[in-house]
């Protein structure tokens, strides 16, 4: 398994600011995702953050907006730029592990509301 | 790309009777599929998966069916209890290593009536 750990946990901001969300892993891991779960909703893919390259990004989701940093093994930041209102969501951290099966594992979340 | 659909979106059942929860997935690379439940304030955790080699897998109240040729799999929750309240989502993975992306389905609000 892996223990992930993600700060803050919760965070309101005002409009127009941006967040740094911070997610740390127990153990060295190839591949960080990050995802998006609005109120009510699944979780979407924003990016993909490999180790010593740039992040690849899904549909609909920019780098101007959402840059990610991955410097090392264990750790990766999202950054939630420019906020306004309609980034109001939880924000989740996410590695996978290949043995048996691949099994994604989350981080609890972080709760962002945007006033 | 992959597209999950799942339903229903909610479900409402007495304790002690069975859920079902239904899946489809679109991309026939897909060859993994695991579902999570996620309780309020906590991230998604994994209940149980299949892979497309097998046609069904049980862990004591829960099992999980595949149907490869209808690109279709189910949740099934047996003797549901309280503590099985929660919102539960199936996805689907179209490759089988560790940069695998997951594909989620939209969720179902399960609720277990006393």
């Amino acid at each position: 398994s892996a223990v992930i750990s993600q700060k803050p946990s919760r965070d309101i901001c005002q409009r127009g600011t941006s967040l740094t969300i911070q997610c740390q892993v127990d153990s060295q891991v190839t591949m960080m995702f990050w995802y998006r779960q609005q109120p009510g909703q699944s979780l979407t893919l924003i990016a993909t953050a490999n180790q010593g390259s740039e992040a690849t990004y899904e549909s609909g989701f920019v780098i101007d907006k959402f840059p990610i940093s991955r410097p090392n093994l264990t750790f990766s930041t999202l950054t939630v730029s420019n906020m306004s209102p309609e980034d109001s969501s939880i924000y989740l951290c996410s590695v996978t592990r290949t043995g048996e099966n691949t099994e994604a594992f989350f981080g609890q979340g972080t709760r962002l509301t945007v006033v | 790309g992959e597209n999950v659909e799942q339903h229903p979106s909610t479900l409402s059942v007495q304790e002690g009777d069975s859920a079902v929860i239904k899946c489809t997935y679109s991309d026939s690379a897909s060859n993994y599929f695991p579902w999570y439940k996620q309780e309020l304030g906590k991230g998604p955790q994994l209940i149980i998966d299949i892979r497309s080699n097998v046609g069904e897998k049980k862990d004591q109240r829960i099992a999980v069916t595949l149907n490869k040729t209808a690109k279709h799999f189910s949740l099934h929750i047996t003797e549901t209890q309280p503590e099985d309240s929660a919102v539960y989502f199936c996805a689907a993975s179209p490759r089988y290593s560790s940069a695998s992306k997951i594909i989620f389905g939209s969720g179902t609000r399960l609720s277990i009536r006393p």
